[in-house]
């Protein structure tokens, strides 16, 4: 398995309330990437990063910060919470290349009430 | 990144192949076909890939129709384990990021698999 952890795990958090999700490789992976998984819904990209401090809108970027400082660390910042940011958020590695694969993490639920 | 049709569910018995279709019409020449799949309560897992060529590994075989325009993931013998949403997706060989930008997931297909 992929040496990517995520935490928390599970979070509840009140609206309004600023939260960081922590993504962590061993991998030495340049490319990381957050996700967001909705009921009923495939993975639907957040932001990703193609190096240290090169980060890049995904899909749904509205409303997520993140910052990678370090190769092997990507954060995801919800600024202020909303209801709509309850989600399972996955994070992922992969390499470069033409036909690269992603490897994901476990993911974090977050509640926000 | 061109769209991908897959039927929302699939049943199949245990120790039996199981065949996934992926529709993909408007596939270009540099899209390579990619599978992922997610088990309940985890993140989803990369199964194969192809472009051309059927490919096989130690998880699945991926036959890619001659005018490319569909394919199969086929699981030879299926096992309760193998019960999860599969993804077909299509991802351009040739994008200007050397792949950095994301996978765009579709519903899937959600496998079920009966004793």
């Amino acid at each position: 398995d992929a040496g990517i952890t995520q935490s928390p795990r599970h979070k509840v958090t009140e609206t309004g309330t600023p939260v960081t999700l922590r993504c962590h490789q061993t991998e030495n992976h340049r490319y990381m990437y957050w996700y967001r998984q909705d009921p009923g819904h495939g993975l639907r990209l957040i932001h990703y990063s193609y190096g240290v401090k090169d980060t890049d809108k995904g899909e749904v970027s509205d409303g997520y910060s993140v910052s990678r400082s370090k190769t092997e660390d990507f954060l995801l910042t919800l600024e202020s919470a909303t209801s709509s940011q309850t989600s399972v958020y996955f994070c992922a590695i992969s390499t470069p290349g033409l036909a690269y694969e992603q490897y994901f993490g476990p993911g974090t639920r977050l509640t926000v009430t | 990144d061109a769209k991908t049709t897959q039927p929302n569910s699939m049943e199949s018995n245990e120790e039996e192949p199981v065949h996934l279709p992926c529709n993909h019409s408007t596939i270009s020449g540099t899209d390579y076909i990619h599978w992922y799949r997610q088990l309940p309560s985890q993140g989803p897992e990369y199964v194969i890939h192809g472009l051309t060529s059927n490919v096989n590994n130690r998880m699945a075989s991926l036959a890619i129709a001659e005018d490319r325009k569909s394919s199969t993931l086929i699981l030879h013998r299926a096992t309760l384990r193998d019960a999860a949403v599969y993804y077909c997706i299509l991802r351009d060989g040739l994008d200007s990021g050397g792949g950095a930008d994301g996978l765009t997931f579709g519903k899937g297909t959600h496998l079920i698999i009966q004793p």
